[in-house]
């Protein structure tokens, strides 16, 4: 167990629907990073936020938006969702902004019909 | 995007068998991660390497740092059942001003042992 907890851990709707991924980071760990993983594109940086503040940007479509509240837990909105956004959605936290000591969560897996 | 070439893609192997798998780049980097990835979770850091030629061992499992700095490689002894998931090479990029600030994974390794 990580300590790093994401739900729901299985998300299945509609295309052209909205859904919120959510994730709570390890105690103590101030910044959230964001992944996808699907079988074509492999495992992709999304976003990372720090402490509240957004601090890197990867391939995150602009149907796609996340935020990370005061208590330092994240979520991951994705809307008018496509077949293709199809796939796993992993969360990551880490002390301090050090991206090589990471700890990932379960994953949510997102199935869009 | 940065690429990293992982290979082999697959591996199906005995169990008590040794593995090696590496990842190669056309870039040069600062700091390799081995990352695996059992079914059904998250990937979990395995080995970080910080400099060039460095040889480090978690257990049976030993990964090296790359003189040339653009590939790393992870060698696991004496195979068992558990090993059997996906491994992942991992590098961090560099913003302009040096700090690093995101990993970009290579496409990993799916290893099977055969009991």
């Amino acid at each position: 167990d990580s300590g790093v907890t994401q739900t729901p851990k299985h998300l299945i709707t509609a295309t052209g629907q909205r859904v919120t991924l959510r994730c709570s980071p390890r105690s103590g760990d101030l910044s959230v990073y964001w992944y996808q993983q699907s079988l074509d594109q492999g495992l992709q940086f999304l976003i990372q936020y720090y402490n509240g503040e957004e601090r890197a940007k990867g391939n995150i479509l602009e149907r796609f938006s996340a935020q990370q509240f005061p208590d330092l837990h994240s979520e991951l909105n994705l809307s008018s969702l496509e077949l293709g956004d199809s796939a796993l959605y992993f969360c990551a936290s880490s002390v301090g902004g050090r991206v090589d000591t990471q700890y990932f969560g379960p994953g949510t897996r997102l199935t869009v019909l | 995007g940065q690429q990293l070439n992982q290979s082999p893609q697959s591996m199906f192997i005995q169990e008590g068998e040794d593995v090696s798998m590496n990842c190669t780049s056309s870039s040069i980097f600062n700091t390799w991660l081995w990352y695996k990835q059992d079914p059904g979770e998250g990937p979990v850091l395995l080995i970080a390497l910080y400099k060039a030629g460095e040889l480090t061992s978690n257990g049976r499992l030993t990964a090296q740092f790359g003189i040339t700095r653009k590939d790393s490689f992870l060698n696991i002894s004496a195979s068992i059942p558990s090993d059997v998931g996906i491994y992942f090479c991992a590098v961090p990029l560099l913003r302009g001003g040096g700090s690093n600030y995101k990993l970009t994974f290579g496409k990993g390794t799916l290893l099977t042992v055969n009991p």
